[in-house]
């Protein structure tokens, strides 16, 4: 069974940084592209970022670029995302997802201005 | 960056009742390989999204198959043929053809009159 488990959510100051941390389970981790997505009452749904299964590429939307930072572990099973410069409009749930297919069950990121 | 459109935003139905949603693309979602990149997810009241259709109509596993999805180019829809209680969330619509981004649709509600 797909499992993927969000942390490191929590409430931070604007500025301010926060590491997320997705641990996967069930399916070969290092063959698949991961991606991290956010939903917020005013936005909706939105893709943040996309990492290739050896990790040797990523990409990331508009609003994050330079700010934030997807990485991978795949000897750790885990996929990561460093966020620096929160801004108050980061507020939202950060989910994992391979392949849009299987979601974690998300982690709440506040950011107070 | 591809831009989608749901309507309506917001859509009660009676229970027992068919529903409908709208999805249109700002240009053609019709890959180079030929396939059509259009997912629609459920995400039910404090739930993870659900990938419930992927390449416009295939239906993901434990789907009930009261849910099918069509169209083409740039126009789609998802359709529910009985609206069952459990259905009540927001439905969003995303295209995986002209990436990066990755774009949803803003979502519509769907709430039992």
């Amino acid at each position: 069974e797909v499992q993927l488990v969000e942390s490191g959510g929590g409430l931070v100051q604007s500025g301010g940084s926060l590491r997320l941390s997705c641990a996967a389970s069930g399916f070969l981790f290092s063959a698949y592209w991961m991606h991290w997505v956010r939903h917020s009452p005013g936005e909706g749904l939105l893709w943040v970022a996309r990492i290739t299964s050896d990790g040797s590429s990523t990409m990331y939307a508009d609003s994050v670029k330079g700010r934030f930072t997807i990485s991978r572990d795949n000897a750790k099973n885990t996929l990561y995302l460093q966020m620096n410069s929160l801004r108050a409009e980061d507020t939202a749930v950060y989910y994992c997802t391979k392949s849009f297919e299987y979601w974690g069950q998300g982690t709440l990121v506040t950011v107070s201005s | 960056d591809v831009v989608m459109t749901q309507s309506p935003l917001s859509l009660p139905v009676t229970l027992g009742q068919p529903a409908s949603i709208s999805c249109r693309s700002s240009q053609s979602l019709v890959d180079s390989d030929g396939d059509t990149y259009l997912n629609w997810f459920q995400q039910r009241p404090g739930q993870s999204p659900r990938r419930l259709i992927y390449k416009v109509s295939n239906r993901d596993s434990g789907v009930p198959d009261r849910f099918s999805g069509s169209g083409s180019g740039t126009d789609f829809t998802l359709e529910i043929s009985r609206v069952e209680a459990e259905d009540v969330g927001v439905y969003y619509c995303m295209q995986g053809t002209h990436w990066p981004p990755w774009t949803f649709g803003q979502g519509t509600k769907v709430e039992i009159k």
